[in-house]
């Protein structure tokens, strides 16, 4: 197993960035893609963005002007910046791991686990 | 990208089959065998119980099985166990490279 663990304020004010940090124990941060998820309670689960250890990034295009995503490979750790929050942006916020990358493909594409525990975000001011 | 559409709710008697339908587009679950599952019990973490539309984690019961038709993905769980009552949600991946989730199923085991 890889604990993931998040870490971050679980109170930001409307206007302001939210900022989480995933810690990866147990593993190396290496050839693996990195997600953060988020869930508003009682809703459904949404996809926020993925890193790579190269620093590549893909994020959901309805989040993409507000979220920017970071990793420290040497600290085994992977971080979140969401600006510009509002209330709509409370959820439970969880990291994961991703697919798995070799040297020329990466494999099960769509697969997120294991998942750190999650960390309750409140937008309000 | 749009949300994968499930339906909002199943149900099904101790010992029976039940099926989840997932359906995208062929930007999403019809271009690629990238189709995960989750189970998420109240309160709980999600947990992967099927990956690449058909395969298991190890650990994972062999109850669940995963299947896809064109831009349809499908869950069926097998012998219905009390403890299999749970939100379940369908993941794909996209031609551009995100993943995006369907809106979430609720099983109830009657």
């Amino acid at each position: 197993q890889v604990p993931l663990q998040e870490s971050g304020p679980r109170l930001v004010k409307p206007s302001e960035t939210l900022s989480l940090t995933c810690t990866v124990s147990g593993g190396s941060i290496s050839n693996f893609y990195w997600s953060w998820i988020r869930q508003p309670a009682g809703k459904g689960l949404e996809w926020i963005g993925r890193i790579f250890p190269s620093g590549s990034t893909n994020y959901n295009p309805s989040l993409k002007s507000r979220v920017t995503m970071s990793i420290d490979t040497s600290k085994n750790k992977f971080s979140l910046k969401l600006t510009s929050v509002t209330a709509a942006d409370t959820a439970l916020y969880y990291c994961a791991r991703a697919s798995y990358c070799g040297p020329s493909r990466c494999y099960n594409l769509s697969w997120l686990g294991p998942w750190g525990q999650g960390t309750l975000v409140t937008v309000s001011s | 990208q749009s949300a994968l559409t499930q339906p909002a709710s199943v149900s099904g008697s101790p010992g029976q089959s039940i099926t989840i339908s997932c359906t995208g587009t062929s930007s999403d679950v019809g271009g690629y065998n990238s189709v995960s599952w989750y189970q998420q019990h109240p309160g709980k973490v999600p947990k992967l119980i099927i990956y690449d539309v058909t395969d298991r984690p190890s650990g994972v019961s062999d109850r669940f099985s995963g299947s896809k038709s064109g831009n349809t993905a499908s869950l069926t769980i097998s012998g219905l166990q009390a403890e299999d009552e749970s939100d379940y949600y369908c993941a794909s991946y996209t031609g551009t490279s995100t993943l995006v989730f369907g809106g979430g199923t609720k099983l109830t085991v009657l």
